[in-house]
């Protein structure tokens, strides 16, 4: 079966744009989790759902980061008024149950760059 | 604060090597590790580990947790160049969703 997508795969953006980039989950995990990588640095943890809620957003760096989903399923990732600093690889992935008992798929990852 | 820390941070070695990856973890309330292997894009999964000593093997990889020293090890024997990665460790706390914290990542090079 397909695994997890997102798009774009890059997007270079200029400095106070606002960007949306796209999760789709594998069909029928409820769980869905946003993660960064900037150059050099591990997986930073951004935000998770649970079907279409979001319990933590403890990860998200300022309040220019949002996140939603729908139909429990499709999730995007909204920067608005982008800074250099955001420049990184965005990367989704989805699990099952959410619950850390079970490996979490991820998508490719999105590529973004803020010139 | 939560922190996962790996080393070496880089590794170089030539094939038919056997490499060992080495994974701390200070996590309140720790569940479980996972190993991922990152070579362009999607980190793969290799492992997940809940108990201590319990070792894990696929092919020639291997890991074991040890709870009581709060640390995890991957090891690659007779390496490929194939194996060439960045190797990801990442402790899961209780009741936080699942969410994972990863450590810096080890980047391994395999010369033939």
């Amino acid at each position: 079966g397909a695994g997890v997508s997102q798009s774009p795969s890059n997007k270079v953006t200029e400095k106070g744009k606002d960007v949306e980039l796209r999760c789709d989950p594998i069909s029928g995990h409820t769980a869905l989790y946003w993660y960064r990588q900037s150059l050099g640095q591990g997986l930073e943890f951004l935000i998770y759902f649970q079907g279409n809620s979001a319990p933590d957003k403890s990860g998200l760096p300022s309040d220019r980061f949002s996140a939603e989903r729908t139909g429990g399923s499709v999730s995007t990732l909204t920067i608005q008024r982008t800074q250099q600093e955001d420049s990184a690889v965005y990367l989704c992935a989805s699990s099952w149950t959410g619950q850390g008992v079970d490996e979490q798929y991820f998508g490719p990852g999105t590529r973004l760059t803020v010139t | 604060e939560d922190k996962v820390v790996q080393s070496p941070l880089s590794l170089v070695v030539h094939e038919g090597d056997t490499v060992t990856l080495n994974c701390s973890y200070e996590v309140t309330n720790f569940r479980s590790l996972l190993w991922y292997k990152q070579e362009k894009k999607a980190p793969t999964f290799l492992f997940m580990l809940t108990s201590s000593g319990i070792e894990k093997k696929s092919g020639r990889l291997s890991s074991i947790l040890d709870k009581k020293e709060l640390f995890s090890i991957l090891n690659i024997t007779a390496t490929q160049t194939g194996d060439s990665a960045v190797y990801l460790c990442a402790a899961v706390p209780y009741n936080q969703g699942g969410k994972l914290i990863f450590g810096q990542g080890t980047e391994l090079s395999v010369k033939p």
